[in-house]
């Protein structure tokens, strides 16, 4: 079973503050690296897929960067509000390319 | 589009019982998956379907069946609810493959006493 391991587990800033946790996967047969956004009692929800190496993408103030060479993908928010209080997720596909593996997550609570 | 519907949305079983959770897309998406969410263990896959007639076990099967009704419907069935399957299920689908996005449904909390 491959391993996706997300740190830290949860983290807690004040409003404006940036911030960036980190996921970590199998660097060999690399594919896909997924992200994705939760919220308290909602179901997860896309942000990024990212397949290329150096690869960088940006939704408003967050954005993820990848590096598939080393098996690491940052997750960064600039200016973090309330709203982006969540439980941010990566998922790598399994090895047959059937299903995702997800990692724990790490959970932002911002306060204002 | 509704996407992916889950029902029931909250269940109360006792130990025994046996009930079956319903998923539905209308996306008309190729592969579909079960995943259990609880405190500090994240998503995990119970079963999948990467396509119509096809089922495999994910990391967490035991306690579970599956069907594949038809392209559209993928279901979960405890047989004897127990309470150590008590969890938030999350019904997802995604276009072809296990590496493209999955997009979930609401999720279904099931109690089981």
């Amino acid at each position: 079973i491959l391993n996706v391991e997300q740190s830290p587990q949860s983290l807690h800033v004040q409003e404006g503050d940036s911030t960036n946790f980190t996921c970590s996967f199998p660097s060999s047969n690399f594919y896909a690296l997924h992200w994705y956004r939760w919220e308290t009692a909602k179901s997860p929800e896309a942000l990024f897929v990212m397949t290329l190496n150096g690869d960088e993408k940006k939704k408003g103030r967050i954005s993820a960067t990848l590096n598939t060479k080393e098996g690491y993908s940052y997750l960064y928010i600039k200016g973090s509000q309330p709203e982006d209080s969540a439980t941010y997720l990566c998922a790598f596909p399994n090895q047959a390319g059937t299903a995702l593996i997800f990692g724990k997550g790490t959970t932002l609570s911002v306060s204002s | 589009n509704a996407g992916v519907t889950q029902t029931p949305k909250f269940q109360v079983l006792k130990t025994g019982q046996s009930m079956t959770l319903q998923c539905a897309q209308d996306m008309n998406h190729n592969s579909m998956y079960w995943y259990r969410q609880d405190p500090g263990m994240g998503l995990r896959l119970i079963y999948y379907s990467a396509s119509e007639g096809t089922t495999d076990k994910g990391e967490v099967p035991n306690g579970y069946n599956v069907s594949r009704l038809n392209k559209r419907e993928f279901s979960l069935r405890l047989e004897s609810a127990a309470p150590s399957q008590t969890s938030v299920y999350f019904c997802a689908s995604s276009d072809t493959s296990g590496a493209d996005t999955q997009y979930f449904g609401p999720g279904t909390r099931l109690t089981v006493l």
